[in-house]
C-alpha cells in the first residue's frame, strides 16, 4: 500500500494568514493526488484533484502543487469558513489511501 | 447533479453482518467507480472498495475476506456487506462516486452524508 503522510497534524492560524499543508507519498504517484476538506459531522468535499486542478465551485484561494512524492495545499488568505480538517489522498493505485489529516484551528 | 444517500441499521451485533445501501439519483452508473469509505470515531478515512459499472469489484486487501460490494442499476443503488463485524468496524460509513479527469486521474467527486454504524451487543 502507498502510505500518505501529512504535516503538520494540526495548526493554529488567524483569518488572513497564508497556510500551507504538506503531504508526502511513500512512492512516486505522479500527480494522482487529491485534497479534501472535512467539517465536523459532514462528508469530505474535494478541493483539488490531479495535484493542482481546482474543483468547480472551490474558491481560488485554495491551490495545490507538487508531483512525484511531495505535494502542498496552500490557502492564500485563510477565511472563517476554512477552519476544518484537510486530507490528501492518492489515486495512483488501489487500495486508495488517505493521509492522516491536518486540523486547521483558529488562533 | 448526482446525489447519494446511505441507508441501513445504525447498530449491528458483533459477529453479524453489516449491510448498507446507497441510493443514487441524478446520474447513470456508467464510467464511475461506486465506492465505500469509512471513518472510525475521531480518526481518518479508510477506503473499503468500489464496484465498477462493468462488473468489476476492487476491495481493500485489509478487508477483502469480509467485504462484498454490489450494484443494482435497476434500483439505482449499490450495496456494502461486511461480515463478522467487531467493535473495530464501528465507524461512519460513506458511499461516494469516484470519477476521473481527461488524464484518467480519479477522485471522489460526490459523497453521501454518511451513516454512523455502531458494533455492540
Amino acid at each position: 500500500d502507498i502510505q500518505m503522510t501529512q504535516s503538520p497534524s494540526s495548526l493554529s492560524a488567524s483569518v488572513g494568514d497564508r497556510v500551507t499543508i504538506a503531504c508526502r507519498a511513500s512512492q512516486s504517484i505522479a500527480t494522482y493526488l487529491n485534497w479534501f476538506q472535512q467539517k465536523p459531522g459532514k462528508a469530505p468535499k474535494v478541493l483539488i484533484f490531479g495535484a493542482s486542478t481546482l474543483q468547480s465551485g472551490v474558491p481560488s484561494r485554495f491551490s495545490g502543487s507538487g508531483s512525484g512524492t511531495d505535494f502542498t495545499l496552500t490557502i492564500s488568505s485563510l477565511q472563517p469558513d476554512d477552519f476544518a480538517t484537510y486530507y490528501c489522498q492518492q489515486s495512483y493505485n488501489t487500495p486508495r489511501t488517505f493521509g492522516g489529516g491536518t486540523k486547521v484551528e483558529i488562533k | 447533479q448526482v446525489q447519494l444517500q446511505e441507508s441501513g441499521p445504525g447498530l449491528v451485533r458483533p459477529s453479524e453482518t453489516l449491510s448498507l445501501t446507497c441510493n443514487v439519483s441524478g446520474d447513470s452508473f456508467s464510467n464511475y467507480h461506486w465506492s465505500w469509505i469509512r471513518q472510525p470515531p475521531g480518526k481518518g478515512l479508510e477506503w473499503i472498495g468500489y464496484f465498477y459499472y462493468n462488473g468489476s469489484p476492487n476491495y481493500n486487501p485489509s478487508l477483502q475476506s469480509r467485504v462484498t460490494i454490489s450494484l443494482d442499476t435497476s434500483k439505482s443503488q449499490f450495496s456494502l456487506r461486511l461480515t463478522s463485524v467487531t467493535a473495530a468496524d464501528t465507524a461512519v460509513y460513506y458511499c461516494a462516486r469516484e470519477g476521473f479527469d481527461r488524464l484518467l486521474r480519479y477522485y471522489f467527486d460526490s459523497w453521501g452524508q454518511g451513516l454512523r454504524v455502531t458494533v455492540s451487543s
